[in-house]
């Protein structure tokens, strides 16, 4: 069955940088785009960007370009999110998610980035 | 890009039906026919209810439909249960080739 599991919760400092990661297994990765959608508390979904699996092509959300980047490894199926230059209001449960493609629609079970001093 | 327009709140008896509206503009709702709607418990994963605006995927109750007018769509549950009380939100595709969600609707049974 599909599935994607994320890296374990963080807790960071103003101004510095987190990367989580996102196992895809069960499904073709480079067959469909890996999305990353973060909430923040008290707050709505909110979309950041998209990875192309297959050519690494990406497309951020305006708020986080220049702040963001992501990146895959086709050879461990996992993709990448790094968000740099960390502010409180960064603080979030950060999702990876295959969506937007019909039916194939899956999501992480989420990772709690905490930034704090 | 900015979000979707949800109402914040709706609420309903169990057995009435509600809907809940998500309005964008032409480079998203109005100009693609991908629409999504999301239900959502605080702490797990989204559950995809509605995609390409009006279709359901197979599992999900037949009191779950979505349609589109112009510029908004809408997500209407008829019978509600105690079980549909969660946190909805619909996202879309836009014309920048990204996505977009909604501000989110959470949905009171009474």
């Amino acid at each position: 069955q599909v599935q994607l599991v994320q890296s374990g919760a963080e807790v960071k400092k103003p101004g510095a940088s987190v990367k989580v990661s996102c196992k895809a297994s069960g499904y073709t990765f480079t067959d469909y785009y890996m999305h990353w959608v973060r909430q923040a508390p008290g707050q709505g979904l909110e979309w950041m960007g998209w990875v192309n699996p297959n050519s690494g092509g990406t497309n951020y959300a305006q708020k986080f370009q220049g702040r963001v980047t992501m990146t895959r490894d086709t050879s461990i199926s996992t993709a990448f999110m790094e968000l740099s230059r960390l502010r409180s209001d960064d603080t979030a449960v950060y999702y990876c998610a295959s969506l937007g493609a019909t039916i194939f629609d899956y999501w992480g079970q989420g990772t709690l980035v905490t930034v704090s001093s | 890009q900015s979000a979707l327009t949800q109402p914040a709140s709706v609420s309903g008896s169990p057995g009435q039906s509600i809907t809940i509206s998500c309005t964008g503009t032409s480079s998203d709702v109005g100009g693609y026919n991908y629409v999504y709607w999301y239900r959502h418990h605080p702490g797990k994963a989204p559950k995809l209810m509605i995609y390409e605006v009006s279709n359901r995927p197979s599992g999900v109750s037949n009191r779950f439909s979505g349609s589109k007018s112009g510029n908004t769509a809408s997500l209407t549950i008829s019978g509600l249960q105690a079980e549909d009380e969660a946190d909805y939100y619909c996202s879309s595709y836009t014309t920048y080739n990204t996505w977009v969600f909604g501000g989110g609707t959470k949905l009171t049974v009474l």
